[in-house]
């Protein structure tokens, strides 16, 4: 069954310092999303591309956060400086269209802990 | 009008029960309503979904209830068992355009044995 992967699965930061997470969607998969998971909440999007182009990315912060897909395949997450806010589980997803009723594919996150 | 409300926040079922869980919606501009299903350290997965154009859908012991005239929809589990304890998001997304799904709060599922 195709996944969708990310790394690293585990991050510890020092707060200030910058960060990457890597996102790489299932084949052929032209929508991609980062969302963010704060312990006990539920997912919130930060970004959302269309093959290379953003489409949404109304709730990212930034000033501090930054994304890219730039071939329209994989996809980094960028935080800097961290924050000790920015502790959360950062989940990518992917969906062969813009259309959630397409079926969007979770990966296994990346777990930030900002010390 | 962007959110959805889901409760309980936890909800502990004996095995063979029914779990019941609840959400709320205020855009009726949304129009797919699917549930995930999480466990601890992995991504969240499709359970089951549906469209408004329906009251009821089931697949195996999972049914949702959907009532768009009070813009609620709920996740029944039949006969829970104890590898259903897991946290469940129900979610809403709009129909045209680039979409994203919001996301209820969760809630934690325990099914004791």
């Amino acid at each position: 069954e195709a996944e969708v992967a990310q790394s690293p699965r585990y991050k510890i930061t020092e707060k200030s310092q910058a960060v990457a997470f890597w996102c790489d969607p299932i084949s052929g998969h032209a929508t991609l999303y980062w969302y963010r998971q704060i312990l006990g909440q539920g997912p919130e999007l930060l970004v959302q591309f269309q093959d290379e182009s953003v489409v949404d990315d109304s709730q990212l912060p930034k000033d501090r956060f930054s994304a890219e897909r730039l071939k329209g395949v994989d996809s980094t997450l960028k935080i800097q400086p961290a924050e000790l806010g920015d502790s959360a589980m950062y989940l990518c997803a992917s969906s062969p269209r813009a259309q959630p009723l397409y079926g969007y594919t979770f990966g296994s996150g990346t777990r930030l802990t900002v010390v | 009008q962007q959110q959805v409300k889901q409760s309980p926040q936890s909800l502990i079922v004996q095995k063979g029960g029914i779990s019941i869980i609840n959400c709320a919606y205020e855009n009726t501009a949304f129009d797919y309503f699917p549930w995930y299903q999480q466990f601890p350290g992995k991504g969240p997965a499709l359970l089951i979904a549906i469209r408004p154009d329906v009251s009821e859908k089931k697949e195996g012991r999972f049914t949702i209830s959907f009532n768009k005239s009070a813009k609620q929809f709920s996740l029944h589990i039949m006969d829970s068992q104890p590898g259903d304890s897991a946290t469940y998001f129900c979610a809403a997304s709009r129909p045209q355009g680039a979409q994203k799904l919001v996301f209820g709060q969760g809630t934690r599922l325990t099914i004791n044995p």
